[in-house]
């Protein structure tokens, strides 16, 4: 069973482009959290969603960024009009069941570089 | 809200030593805590999570971690240090009663060294 799968792992964009991230949960979760991680602070928490519904964007900046998690393919966080601020690791995390004593598995991040 | 402090952003530890890494959480419900453990570039791993059965939890790689609530603690501990447990340790805590489940707010991390 493969883990939760995010591409890129790098990507570099120029201030004004837009940057697309993809998290591909494990299988059989529909269950998706995304995190940012500046450097040298702890993951923030940006938005939850489950298949076609966003359930809570409280972390998500309220200009440029959006969610969304089609009912097939991959969960996706677009960031437009990047920014040096959003230079960050972004990390995506899933899990099978909505009770929080489940574990979310986490994937190996993308970390965004806007220069 | 809820919050986690980490005391201590970088620890040092010889080979063979005690590991002690801090953490305060502060909720208004019943929490259930988690241990993460961050190697470098690399995404995030459970270690153990508290989830209100046992007050001492047991983890990979020989962790544990003890919930006092009245220090609204949650330690993560291990008797002998090994150069593999170099890396970076979050506490995190979760929310479910809003029915955000697993929405997790994380403390700002332990960067743990072992020296020879």
């Amino acid at each position: 069973n493969a883990g939760v799968m995010q591409n890129p792992r790098h990507l570099v964009r120029r201030r004004g482009q837009e940057a697309r991230l993809r998290c591909s949960p494990m299988k059989g979760h529909s269950h998706v959290y995304w995190y940012r991680q500046l450097p040298e602070e702890g993951l923030k928490f940006m938005v939850y969603l489950q298949k076609e519904n966003i359930i809570d964007e409280s972390g998500m900046p309220k200009e440029r960024f959006s969610a969304e998690f089609p009912k097939e393919g991959p969960s996706i966080l677009r960031i437009q009009q990047v920014v040096r601020g959003d230079s960050a690791a972004y990390f995506c995390a899933s899990s099978p069941r909505r009770r929080s004593t489940t574990e979310a598995f986490f994937g190996q991040g993308t970390r965004l570089t806007v220069v | 809200a809820q919050s986690v402090t980490q005391l201590g952003s970088h620890v040092s530890v010889s080979e063979g030593a005690l590991v002690l890494l801090r953490c305060n959480y502060s909720s208004s419900v019943p929490p259930y805590l988690f241990w993460y453990v961050q190697y470098p570039n690399q995404g995030l791993q459970l270690l153990l999570k508290y989830t209100s059965a046992a007050t001492l939890v047991k983890g990979i790689n020989g962790f544990e971690a003890e919930f006092k609530k009245s220090e609204t603690s949650f330690h993560l501990t291990k008797p002998s240090a090994h150069m593999s447990d170099a890396a970076e340790y979050f506490c995190a805590v979760s929310d479910d009663w809003g029915g955000t489940a697993s929405k997790l707010t994380f403390g700002t991390g332990t960067r743990l060294q072992v020296t020879l």
